[in-house]
This record gives C-alpha cells, structure tokens and sequence, in this order.
C-alpha cells in the first residue's frame, strides 16, 4: 500500500519569507512518481512538479526549489521568497511507475499555505 | 499542456436523486481518472477508465457509481442514488505521456 504524509496541516508566513512544506512518502515499488498540485482558493488542482524516485537530482523552477531524499523518503517543497499568490493548499501525491495497475494518485492530506502581506 | 474541461461546474441534487458529472477531453486521450475531494479533505481516487473500459477502482467505487464514455469523447461519471455523504468536489483526470495527471477544474456536488 502506498501512503502520503503531510505532517503541516496549516503554515502562515510573512511575505517575503521563504517556506519548506514537507512530504513524506510509504510505497513497497522499487520504482514511483512523486508530484506536487496546488489548489488555490478556486479549488482546481495544479500540476507543479514530477519526480522520478530513480533521479534524485534536486531541482529549481523559479521560486520553487524541490528537495528529493530517497534515504528519507521525503520530497520536500520550498517557496523562496513567498508571494501573497503563494496561497493555496499544497498536495504531495505519489504513484506507480511500473507493473500492473493504473497508477493512480496517492495523495497526503495536503498543507494549507497562508502568506500574509 | 491543456487538462480537461468537466460540466457542470456546480451541482445541487436531492438526496436519493441520479447526477451525471461530464468530463470532456481536450484532445483525444486514452487514459482518464476521477478523484473525489470531501471538502477540507484529501483528494481520493475513485476509478481509472483506459480504452473505454475501467481498469482499475477503489474501494468508494461501489455500485452506485458508474463511468461510460457514451459518444467516445465524452467521459461520464454517474451516481445513482445520492446520499448526503457524496457531497463532494468531483475531478477529472488525464494522464500524459510522461505519467502526469492533469485535472479539470472539477464539479463541485452538494446533496441535500
């Protein structure tokens, strides 16, 4: 079975300041998917990332900046110099990469990101 | 890459009653989802749809549930006999080539 942790149900920050939402992940798959979505007050949910359990290579898109630890299975998301725009409630998500199935989404309980101006 | 688009957007019904939610591809894909988001809660796959069957289903996904895809472009998910606890946003999901799952902007169902 597969399990998304989330351990941050709610953070506020000062704009400007920068911000790591954390992501904890359980999968018995030698090889997954890891993601992040963003669901803004609107209520969609937005692809922001895709990760690849055998690259562990950290990337940076911007403010964005993922931090993938497989020793931890964690995958860790930090917003750099945060932005009113920045609130949402983030989701972590993991799927299967190989094998039988659909490999649908697992998703973590979320953590619901406040900037304040 | 664009997602999908989902009608209606918003939806009230009486308990006990049918509702049809439409999700309907931009381009033409093969492979589809539908998650179920109780509000403030986590989003929860309901089942998975490939080449117009379903390929796989969760546990939510008994039998009042049910997904077709009637015209071959349209991808529909109906619920037979609502009950206040399918109260719910509803999203539609396409996967990429590269295994990413992009949703549609959902339809928010509430049951009274």
């Amino acid at each position: 079975a597969q399990k998304v942790t989330q351990a941050q149900t709610e953070i506020s920050v000062v704009e400007k300041e920068d911000v790591t939402l954390d992501c904890v992940y359980e999968t018995r798959d030698t090889t997954y998917y890891l993601f992040w979505y963003k669901q803004p007050p609107s209520g969609e949910l937005v692809f922001l990332i895709r990760r690849n359990s055998f690259d562990e290579q950290n990337e940076i898109s911007g403010r964005y900046s993922w931090n993938f630890q497989k020793s931890t299975s964690s995958f860790n998301f930090t917003i750099t110099a945060s932005q009113v725009v920045d609130s949402a409630v983030y989701f972590c998500a993991l799927s299967r990469a190989s094998g039988a199935g659909s490999y649908q989404l697992t998703f973590g309980k979320g953590t619901k990101l406040s900037v304040i101006p | 890459e664009p997602e999908v688009t989902q009608t209606p957007s918003h939806q009230v019904t009486q308990m006990g009653q049918e509702v049809i939610l439409r999700c309907v591809p931009i381009s033409n894909h093969l492979y589809f989802y539908w998650y179920r988001q109780i509000l403030g809660q986590k989003v929860e796959f309901l089942v998975s749809f490939y080449n117009n069957e379903i390929s796989e289903k969760s546990e939510i996904f008994d039998d009042q549930f049910s997904v077709e895809r009637p015209d071959g472009s349209n991808f529909t998910l109906k619920i037979r006999s609502t009950k206040l606890e399918d109260s719910a946003m509803y999203f539609c999901a396409r996967k990429s080539w590269d295994e990413t799952q992009y949703f549609g902007p959902g339809t928010r169902l509430l049951v009274l």
